[in-house]
């Protein structure tokens, strides 16, 4: 059965880094096609793609995001990691880590949100 | 970026009825496109993938299509549990890109 849940720091002021975890089970990121994606959901609004990492170690990131993005992973353990530095109220969302293989993603975890606020 | 543009924005349809989603893609992306559910408070469930392909679980009353740049989301026989946003994915090129979402109401 594969699970993915998303942990992290729930408030933070504007101008920290935010850091993220994907705990999973049920797959693994050293399975090739296997990659895990970081999506975020402002409130009431529209999907967005930050990042993925793949069994390869390959990344992708979103550009819009200007280099404040990285992820990487911890095989071993089963865990995928995102961190965003310099957030300010925009990053306010409720984020999610999801499964892909070979194909899409699959398997999303619940998400966790995320507030940033003075 | 690929600029996925889905309308319509909002629909509202009785039970029973038949509706149709579109995502029309600003370059190609080939069959790299999926579709997913979302309810209230939950995360998004993949319910199309590869453009045509319905995801395991998933009704058959669901299906996908695609001519040229333009992919399609058809729901028949529509039921109360299919109300909720849909979105379209593109996932051809990072940065892999949604559509801005369609909300189903079921009248």
């Amino acid at each position: 059965q594969v699970t993915l849940k998303e942990s992290g720091t729930g408030i933070l002021q504007p101008s920290q880094a935010l850091s993220l975890t994907c705990s999973f089970s049920g797959f693994s990121l050293s399975t090739t096609g296997i990659c895990v994606s970081w999506i975020r959901q402002p409130s009431g609004k529209g999907l967005e793609w930050l990042a993925d990492i793949c069994w390869d170690d390959g990344k992708g990131y979103n550009p819009s995001l200007k280099n404040r993005l990285s992820i990487s992973k911890d095989t071993s353990n089963n865990q995928a990691f995102l961190k965003i530095t310099s957030v300010d109220t925009a990053d306010t969302a409720t984020y999610y880590c999801a499964r892909g293989y070979y194909s899409s993603s699959d398997y999303w975890g619940q998400g966790v949100m995320v507030t940033v606020s003075s | 970026d690929i600029q996925m543009t889905q309308s319509p924005s909002s629909m509202s349809a009785s039970l029973g009825d038949t509706v149709t989603i579109t995502c029309l893609a600003s370059q190609d992306i080939g069959n790299y496109l999926s579709w997913y559910q979302q309810k209230p408070g939950k995360s998004p469930k993949l319910m199309i993938y590869g453009a045509t392909n319905l995801e395991d679980g998933v009704p058959s009353r669901f299906s996908g299509s695609r001519s040229g740049s333009d992919y399609s989301l058809t729901i028949n026989s529509l039921g109360y549990d299919d109300e909720g946003i849909y979105h379209c994915h593109q996932y051809y090129e990072y940065p892999f890109t949604f559509g801005s979402g369609t909300k189903l109401e079921i009248k």
